[in-house]
């Protein structure tokens, strides 16, 4: 079975810092990977995805995330951060099968300082 | 995309009681499914509900806990049944487009807080 690690409960950085947000998968074909952003009280965002192709891929809000097979790694980044910014982020794999639900990881939660 | 609608967006109930969430979508789908985020914690998948047929529950959820009914292709309710404090969480309706999951949208959330 598929998991998803986001070994980094919680995060702190300034605004205007750059920022990497780590997750790590667990899985035997090709992963379907996804960045989501929740803000308090919000439901669930998604920030970009990964199928296949490219293996950076650019997503809303300036972040980004790279692929790497060989680390089994979906890291999200963003050169600069932003107050805004500050909310909890999920990794999150597709699940193999005939059903397509998401396995999430545990999240972090980014704090950023003024 | 998908725009999703679920209410409540949040209720305090009594122990023992039930609660049913309704989830709206303004597009039909063929699968949505229902999440539960504890406090603090990820997001955990309850239940698959496809149009026509029982839904598909996961490990650890059985359906006289969290009934599910699934009317047509729009919309679907979620019931969390004989309540308890274990029970206060955030509960989450999801739909996915484009086939292969290449997108799942949620809905806003329903928190639930029992006391």
């Amino acid at each position: 079975a598929q998991s998803v690690t986001q070994p980094d409960i919680h995060i702190t950085v300034s605004e205007g810092a750059s920022l990497e947000l780590r997750c790590n998968y667990s899985y035997g074909a090709t992963p379907y990977l996804f960045w989501y952003v929740q803000s308090p009280g919000q439901g669930l965002q998604l920030l970009l995805k990964y199928f296949s192709g490219d293996t950076l891929v650019q997503g809303i809000k300036g972040f980004e995330a790279e692929f790497k097979r060989s680390q089994s790694s979906f890291n999200l980044r963003k050169p600069s951060v932003h107050w805004s910014d500050a909310a909890e982020y999920f990794c999150a794999v597709v699940r193999s099968g005939s059903a397509r639900q998401l396995t999430f990881g545990s999240g972090t939660q980014l704090t950023v300082l003024p | 995309s998908a725009v999703i609608s679920q209410k409540p967006s949040r209720d305090i109930c009594q122990r023992g009681t039930s609660l049913t969430i309704q989830c709206q979508v303004d597009s039909q789908v063929t699968m949505m499914f229902w999440y539960r985020q504890q406090p603090g914690q990820s997001l955990t998948l309850i239940a698959t509900a496809n149009q026509g047929s029982e839904a598909t529950y996961e490990s650890g959820f059985v359906i006289d806990k969290f009934p599910i009914s699934r009317p047509n292709l729009t919309f679907s309710t979620l019931t969390v049944s004989n309540l308890s404090p274990e029970d206060s969480s955030i509960y989450l309706c999801s739909v996915e487009e484009g086939g292969q999951g290449t997108e799942a949208f949620f809905g806003q959330g329903t928190r639930l807080t029992v006391v």
